[in-house]
């Protein structure tokens, strides 16, 4: 079975700075996604980034990047020019190519100091 | 982007009672819809997963006489907490998704049995 670890409970980033946020997973398997979705305090889930393992390009959406590296089964997530909103609950996922379920680390909560 | 709506968002109801949540796509087809229990500050827990017109397949340790799931068209499933008890309290949420596209989450249902 395939598991998600998140090694930091709790972050701190000062407003307008640049956080890492740590994922390790593992799998056995050589084609999946990898997720990291944001729960700020509605609890309202959003999806902030995906990776394709058969990709080697790290994904990117605006402020927000991976560094997913393959052969250590790491997927990092870096938010550059980090703004108040940002402050929420960062789950790191995992999902099989063609499953359906999505397996969830135990999250990192991220505050955000002005 | 779709949009996965779910009702109610917070409820109280006695303990004995049973009390039913929606979960609805509002713009797209689910084929497969999902349900999560999430205690405060921690990861979300699967529950079940339901596939249109079939039986919900339950996680391990999940009781489905106790949390029956009904996934009855493409856009709407239900979850029901029947006979429920203070230790059912806990915040529910529900996805969906179709075979084309990553899970989209509805906001949460807080459940509080009194």
């Amino acid at each position: 079975a395939q598991t998600v670890t998140q090694s930091q409970p709790e972050m701190s980033v000062q407003e307008a700075e640049t956080v890492t946020l740590s994922c390790t997973y593992d799998t056995s398997e050589s084609d999946y996604y990898l997720f990291w979705y944001k729960q700020p305090p509605s609890r309202q889930m959003i999806l902030v980034i995906r990776q394709e393992a058969y990709k080697q390009q790290n994904a990117t959406e605006n402020r927000f990047s991976v560094n997913f590296q393959k052969a250590a089964k790491s997927f990092s997530l870096k938010i550059s020019d980090s703004q108040l909103g940002d402050a929420a609950m960062y789950f790191c996922a995992y999902r099989s190519r063609y499953g359906n379920k999505l397996v969830f680390g135990a999250g990192t909560i991220l505050r955000v100091k002005s | 982007g779709a949009v996965v709506s779910q009702h109610p968002s917070w409820v109280i109801c006695k303990s004995g009672t049973s009390v039913k949540i929606e979960c609805r796509s509002l713009d797209f087809q689910a084929t497969t819809m999902f349900w999560y229990r999430q205690f405060p500050k921690q990861s979300l827990m699967l529950m079940a997963t339901s596939n249109e017109g079939s039986k919900a397949t339950y996680e391990q340790g999940v009781e489905k006489d106790k949390f029956l799931i009904n996934h009855a068209s493409l856009t709407l499933s239900t979850l029901t907490v029947t006979s429920a008890h203070p230790e059912d309290s806990s915040f529910y949420i529900c996805s969906a998704r179709t075979p084309n596209t990553e899970a989209f989450f509805g906001q949460g249902t807080r459940l509080t049995v009194v």
